[in-house]
């Protein structure tokens, strides 16, 4: 089975620190995402990668950073958390050319609460 | 760009009871459309999807979903509710078919959170 693994299940933060979300897949997939979860809001997808060093910003990019230096690992960066970025931060990861048919294979999330 | 939107956040249904929950699409090409489930404290999962084959698409667990051109509607239905059916749903849509892979993503809806009484 594929195993999408996001290291931090539960995070607290305090206004103004570094975050770091990490996001690990076990399946040679090509293309990794980072989507933010929010009530009422559904998923809004952040970034996204399509390879090794690549990254696209995708509708809510603002705040955050991603760092792709290795195919299996995703990682999501807030340089200087704030409250509104409190959330369940999913990551997802899909084979080239297999997210049209949506082929996404989602870790369990991440919940960040800032204060 | 394509979107979806889904009617009611919230939806509560008795165990036996019809389950619909409603999605509608924007596109301006052919859509492909999902079904996603998230049960409590786990990521999301694909329940089902329409990528232009039979209209009528059956899924995991007994739930199908039905692709209407005319309503641009992909409802999802299943004929008897249970328990373990609590979980929120998520219609999405994909932003690229072949063969114009490239930067591939899907757009999600809002979500209905379904609740089974019992």
């Amino acid at each position: 089975d594929v195993k999408v693994t996001q290291s931090s299940r539960y995070l607290v933060k305090r206004t103004g620190e570094k975050v770091f979300l990490e996001c690990v897949q076990d399946m040679d997939h090509e293309n990794m995402f980072w989507y933010r979860q929010d009530p009422g809001l559904g998923l809004r997808l952040i970034y996204f990668s399509y390879d090794v060093k690549m990254k696209e910003k995708g509708d809510i990019p603002e705040g955050y950073s991603v760092s792709r230096e290795k195919k299996e690992r995703f990682s999501l960066i807030l340089e200087s958390a704030s409250t509104n970025q409190t959330s369940m931060y999913l990551c997802a990861s899909s084979l080239a050319g297999q997210v049209w048919a949506g082929e996404l294979f989602f870790g369990e999330g991440s919940r960040l609460t800032v204060l | 760009a394509q979107s979806v939107t889904q009617l009611g956040s919230h939806v509560s249904v008795s165990e036996g009871a019809l389950v619909l929950l409603r999605c509608n699409y924007s596109s301006s090409v052919p859509p492909y459309l999902f079904w996603y489930v998230q049960y409590p404290n786990q990521g999301l999962q694909l329940l089902l999807k329409y990528t232009s084959a039979a209209t009528l698409v059956k899924g995991i667990n007994g739930f199908e979903a039905e692709f209407k051109k005319s309503e641009t509607s992909f409802h999802l239905t299943k004929p008897s509710a249970h328990m373990s059916d609590a979980a929120e749903y998520f219609c999405a849509v994909s932003d690229l078919a072949p063969p114009n892979f490239g930067n591939e993503k899907l757009t999600f809806g809002t979500g209905t959170r379904l609740t089974i009484i019992p």
